[in-house]
């Protein structure tokens, strides 16, 4: 069964706290993408990577980063946490082709404070 | 700008047919996508629609037509189990994926 994991289902952290979101998936695919969820609005993309050591800034770069050492792992990083970055943040992964169907993981809450 | 519109919330009855409608202005398109949402889960790939027409999978189809930039996702023979929020997307020129809001269906015995 495919799999996109993330590290953490619920974040509680403080304003102005380093943050690290994890994702890795076994499916061996290329693309990997970090979008966030808030009520009342479509998924929005942060970044996003079609390849190892690449990396693209999607619609809302400002105040994160990211990191891909190695193709499974595509890491989030929020340099100083803020309270307007309290979101659902959802992993995703899909291969190269026509169609590229998203597969995501289950989310991490964030929080913060 | 670019966006997508379809309605916030609908309710139906289980064992009827619903229809959630999707209507999009994009800078070009690549293809139209309907996704699934259980509340606090990942999204699930449902239809992928590129060409005008219906596509058929099982109790769900999805509809396209380019030149109304509109789309719909039919729902038969609902289940309690297809309450959930359905996510439509489009591809635009540039293969970005633009995202809908969702639609959050509510499924009533």
């Amino acid at each position: 069964d495919v799999k996109v994991t993330q590290s953490s289902r619920y974040l509680v952290k403080r304003t102005g706290e380093k943050v690290f979101l994890e994702c890795v998936q076994d499916m061996d695919h290329e693309n990997m993408f970090w979008y966030r969820q808030d009520p009342g609005l479509g998924l929005r993309l942060i970044y996003f990577s079609y390849d190892v050591k690449m990396k693209e800034k999607g619609d809302i770069p400002e105040g994160y980063s990211v990191s891909r050492e190695k193709k499974e792992r595509f890491s989030l990083i929020l340099e100083s946490a803020s309270t307007n970055q309290t979101s659902m943040y959802l992993c995703a992964s899909s291969y190269p082709g026509e169609v590229e169907e998203l597969f995501f993981g289950s989310g991490t809450q964030l929080s913060v404070l | 700008g670019q966006n997508i519109d379809q309605p916030t919330e609908m309710t139906a009855t289980e064992g009827a047919i619903v229809q959630i409608n999707c209507t999009y202005q994009t800078s070009g398109f690549n293809g139209l996508f309907w996704y699934q949402q259980h509340a606090g889960e990942a999204p699930t790939f449902l239809s992928y629609n590129v060409l005008d027409g219906l596509e058929e999978k099982g109790r769900f189809s999805s509809f396209l037509s380019r030149s109304k930039g509109y789309s719909y996702l039919l729902l038969k023979e609902l289940q309690m189990k297809d309450s959930a929020s359905y996510l439509c997307a489009v591809k635009n020129s540039n293969y970005q994926l633009i995202w809908g809001a969702g639609t959050k269906l509510i499924i009533k015995p």
